[in-house]
């Protein structure tokens, strides 16, 4: 497998605070995509980091990765309940044309 | 902007029946469409990558026989799923993308049940 054997995270939050989500691969790459999925729906890419960009800013979200560790993060600042959704780390499958391969997820669940 | 729709959203068929669903990109070229199996624990299984004027590629325990799959233009892709059994539930994903090695666009899934 590509990432740790970590199950379907639950995070459960009050609005207005902030939370950071973890994954950890275990093959080289050097992008990593950030997707949140809403009920019902397919999962939406929100953002990507790059190996040369240790940090990412888009809005309240924030993204790090950590090449030396195998790791990256996802942040958001001041959550509020439109954030609740399941989110992805995901890398490109090594080897032929890309696709992702998505990690197990986290589900946020923010509180009015 | 790049949109992918797919459809039927839910289905229900008996077991040992075969259910086919679909996968229409609005706004882009469908290079490559991935087909996934997301799992009501969430984890994602990729089934299969189709891009065009190349073979299908299938993962390892999903095989052209169970899954066969059609990409006949650069809009439109679907997957059967053949002789459907209780271990095929889930929640089938497509995803397209208009370049190679880009970012994929995801429909909202075919939820398939079998009874």
């Amino acid at each position: 497998s590509q990432w740790g054997e970590e199950n379907l995270q639950a995070l459960s939050i009050q609005e207005g605070e902030d939370v950071t989500m973890n994954c950890s691969y275990k093959t080289y790459t050097t992008v990593v995509h950030w997707y949140r999925q809403d009920s019902g729906r397919g999962p939406a890419l929100i953002i990507l980091i790059r190996s040369n960009e240790r940090e990412k800013r888009s809005g309240r979200l924030r993204a790090t990765l950590d090449t030396s560790s195998q790791s990256s993060s996802l942040s958001i600042t001041a959550a509020q309940c439109e954030d609740t959704a399941v989110y992805f780390c995901a890398t490109p499958t090594s080897g032929g044309n890309y696709k992702p391969t998505f990690g197990k997820g986290t589900s946020l669940v923010v509180h009015p | 902007g790049a949109l992918v729709y797919q459809y039927p959203r839910r289905t229900i068929c008996k077991s040992g029946t075969s259910m086919r669903m679909e996968c229409q990109a609005v706004g882009f070229q469908a290079t490559s469409v991935a087909w996934y199996r997301q799992s009501p624990q969430k984890t994602f299984e990729l089934i299969a990558l189709s891009t065009v004027n190349s073979a299908i590629k299938y993962e390892q325990n999903f095989t052209q026989e169970k899954f066969p799959i059609s990409h006949p233009n650069l809009s439109f892709s679907s997957m059967t799923v053949l002789n459907a059994y209780l271990e095929d539930r889930g929640l089938y994903l497509c995803g397209a993308t208009g370049t190679v090695n880009s970012d994929y666009t995801f429909g909202s899934g075919t939820r398939l049940l079998v009874i």
